[in-house]
């Protein structure tokens, strides 16, 4: 069965970059989406179609995908940006989302 | 904007049936072409997608809770609900619903609501 791939944990100096992947055979065929989750409250749509911010959601967040790799990069990283992220695919029949990786800014 | 709400029971008896309903606010549910999501969260783990209900009235669901999962739309109340059947200590989770577009990327969520499975 597909799966993806998330370390489980990133850490990243305050106003450095950090680098979120998410690892999946071929998913560079497909569209990966991104989420950001807070403790105790809901995700949030942050990276969509690879590459593509919903209104809102800071320039700070970037994606890219290619490969067996998809990647959410967070610029001038935010004490704010601790969260976790979850990236997701879905082929219309089944969504799947990656195991999560929780970012930690120093 | 559109907003969603879960509502239902807290607490959920072993071998019982786990009902919630997600109401739609803000815009209407037939619309649009989405595809109305339930997502579910173990505690201290990682996002599980349980199914979707797209306005067609098409349904597809996680293959490892298939047997047990069933979701449907109330168009009159603007609502959308799940059902899983004979549930668990595992079924105890924060479930989440969610808008899905035609990409599948979930752009509106519910709270959440914690159901806890116990006699």
């Amino acid at each position: 069965s597909y799966e993806l791939t998330q370390p489980l944990s990133v850490s990243v100096a305050l106003g450095q970059t950090a680098t979120i992947t998410c690892g999946g055979d071929n998913i560079g065929g497909e569209n990966v989406h991104w989420y950001q989750q807070k403790p105790g409250q809901a995700p949030v749509l942050v990276i969509f179609r690879d590459s593509n911010r919903p209104s809102g959601i800071p320039e700070r967040f970037s994606g890219s995908n290619s490969g067996n790799t998809a990647t959410l990069t967070i610029s001038r990283a935010q004490a704010g940006d601790e969260a976790g992220y979850y990236c997701q695919v879905w082929d219309s029949t089944y969504v799947l989302f990656g195991g999560g990786t929780k970012l930690t800014v120093l | 904007q559109v907003q969603l709400q879960e509502s239902g029971p807290g607490l959920v008896k072993p071998s019982q049936t786990l009902s919630l309903t997600c109401t739609v606010s803000g815009g209407s549910i037939s619309s649009g072409g989405y595809y109305w999501s339930w997502i579910r969260q173990h505690p201290g783990k990682g996002l599980e997608w349980i199914g979707y209900i797209h306005n067609s009235g098409t349904t597809y669901y996680n293959p490892s809770l298939k047997s047990r999962v069933t979701m449907s739309v109330d168009a009159s109340k603007n609502q959308f609900s799940l059902k899983l059947s004979s549930v668990t200590a595992a079924d105890t989770a924060v479930y989440y619903c969610a808008r899905a577009n035609y990409e599948g990327a979930m752009d509106v969520w519910g709270q959440g609501t914690t159901v806890t499975v116990s006699s």
